[in-house]
């Protein structure tokens, strides 16, 4: 089975500092990584994804992942945050297709609230 | 496109009654799927769907039914209201590709609340 962990619940941080939230996974097999976004009151918006091929993500509003294979890890990242990144963040794995019955379905860590301050 | 719909934004009910969350997209996707979202929990996969007539659980089903008859609609229908139900809901919706991961589309959620 697959699981994932957002070490952080809250991460407060000045407007135009740089920002690191972090996500570790656990699976027996290869998995597919995502990063969501959800800001107050709306649905979750893709934010990035990584497949299979470079370990650096880019993905929309300047944010970047790096995928660690030996360290379990997808962390965001973003070089200098502004006031309108204040949001909730959520990391989410989906095993392999046809894996142990699996469909794809997500699996989503509990969600780490950036909070962005002037 | 009006991607992923959800109706209604948000509800009240009392314990025991029942009603139906309506889900809609207009993507063709084959796949959709229903998430709660709780404080502190993440979202938790209630039941899904890889194409119309066929619907299976996911991590928290027990109090939920679903149904698919077309590939557009996917109503979640609660029987019997329970507090423990309250919770925001999100629809999403997929591809359903023979390989590789697909990019999930959600809607903008219904509030519900069980008193």
């Amino acid at each position: 089975a697959q699981s994932v962990t957002q070490l952080d619940s809250q991460v407060p941080v000045f407007e135009e500092a740089p920002v690191e939230l972090r996500c570790n996974y656990s699976s027996s097999v290869s998995v597919y990584l995502f990063w969501y976004v959800q800001y107050p009151n709306q649905g979750l918006q893709l934010l990035l994804k990584y497949l299979s091929g470079s370990t650096l993500v880019k993905g929309i509003n300047g944010f970047e992942a790096e995928f660690n294979k030996s360290q379990t890890s997808f962390h965001l990242r973003k070089p200098s945050v502004h006031i309108s990144d204040t949001a909730e963040y959520f990391c989410a794995v989906s095993p392999p297709l046809n894996y142990g019955g699996s469909q794809g379905n997500l699996i989503f860590g509990k969600g780490t609230k950036l909070s962005v301050k002037p | 496109n009006a991607g992923v719909t959800q109706t209604p934004k948000f509800q009240v009910l009392k314990t025991g009654q029942s009603m139906t969350l309506q889900c809609a997209q207009d993507m063709n996707h084959e796949y959709m799927s229903w998430y709660r979202q709780d404080p502190g929990m993440g979202l938790r996969l209630i039941h899904y769907s890889v194409g119309a007539g066929i619907t299976d659980q996911g991590e928290v089903p027990n109090g939920y039914n679903v149904s698919r008859s077309t590939t557009e609609d996917f109503p979640l229908r609660l029987l019997s209201a329970a507090p423990s139900q309250t919770s925001v809901y999100f629809c999403a919706s997929s591809y359903f590709g023979t390989s590789g991961p697909r990019e999930q589309f959600f809607g903008p959620g219904t509030r519900l609340t069980v008193l």
